[in-house]
């Protein structure tokens, strides 16, 4: 079945510093790759999207770069900062139907 | 400008009672979503409404069961809950056609004693 695998599982960074997070995914017709971001008992919140017919996107201090071919998306954090700590899921949408499949999360934690 | 709404927000029910979680949306979207997210975990999608077209996933157990009356509101139904399920349940919903976008409701967590 389909699936996508996420790494790392936890990733700190000094504040200031950048970081990346990298997602594969299985199904070559997934045509919608979101990113997450959820905080401690709050819901996931759409930070950033690409769709597959666009190699990358950017808004202010994140970007998502999109690789077809590889079937990869990275979510990448400039500038980053204390409150980015949080954990992030990339998803992509399941070709010919409404489902997402998410992947295993990533805990960001921004070292001040 | 709640656009998805669950209720409620915090749930403790008993082991083998059964409980009912509620969602609703002013969003006027199509697609509804159950998804169980257990500490530290993805979301899992359980099942999704597409108008009223119900489907399944296939590890979804039994156990769990959902009704979607109308357009705005949808339900989730554990009909007797063990103490695996206690969880956060997401609602979401999304709009057929070219917006692929995902709307999620703050959750409701269930704690089974």
């Amino acid at each position: 079945g389909e699936n996508v695998e996420q790494h790392p599982s936890t990733l700190s960074v000094q504040e200031g510093d950048s970081a990346v997070i990298k997602c594969t995914y299985s199904d070559s017709a997934s045509n919608y790759f979101p990113w997450y971001k959820q905080e401690l008992g709050k819901r996931p919140q759409l930070i950033i999207d690409i769709r597959s017919n666009v190699g990358e996107k950017k808004d202010q201090r994140i970007a998502v770069t999109l690789n077809k071919t590889a079937k990869h998306f990275s979510l990448h954090i400039t500038e980053t900062q204390p409150e980015d700590s949080a954990v992030y899921f990339c998803a992509a949408r399941v070709s010919g139907t409404y489902k997402y499949i998410f992947g295993t999360g990533t805990r960001l934690k921004v070292l001040a | 400008d709640a656009m998805v709404i669950q209720n409620p927000r915090y749930q403790v029910t008993q082991f083998g009672k059964p409980v009912t979680l509620s969602c609703s949306q002013t969003l006027n979207h199509n697609v509804m979503y159950w998804y169980q997210q257990k500490s530290s975990q993805a979301p899992k999608l359980l099942f999704h409404y597409y108008d009223k077209d119900f489907n399944n996933e296939a590890d979804t157990p039994d156990n769990f069961q959902s009704r979607r009356p109308n357009t705005s509101f949808c339900f989730l139904d554990i009909r007797s809950p063990g103490l695996g399920d206690a969880a956060m349940y997401l609602c979401a919903t999304s709009k057929s056609g070219t917006s692929y976008e995902q709307y999620f409701g703050p959750g409701t967590r269930l704690t089974v004693t």
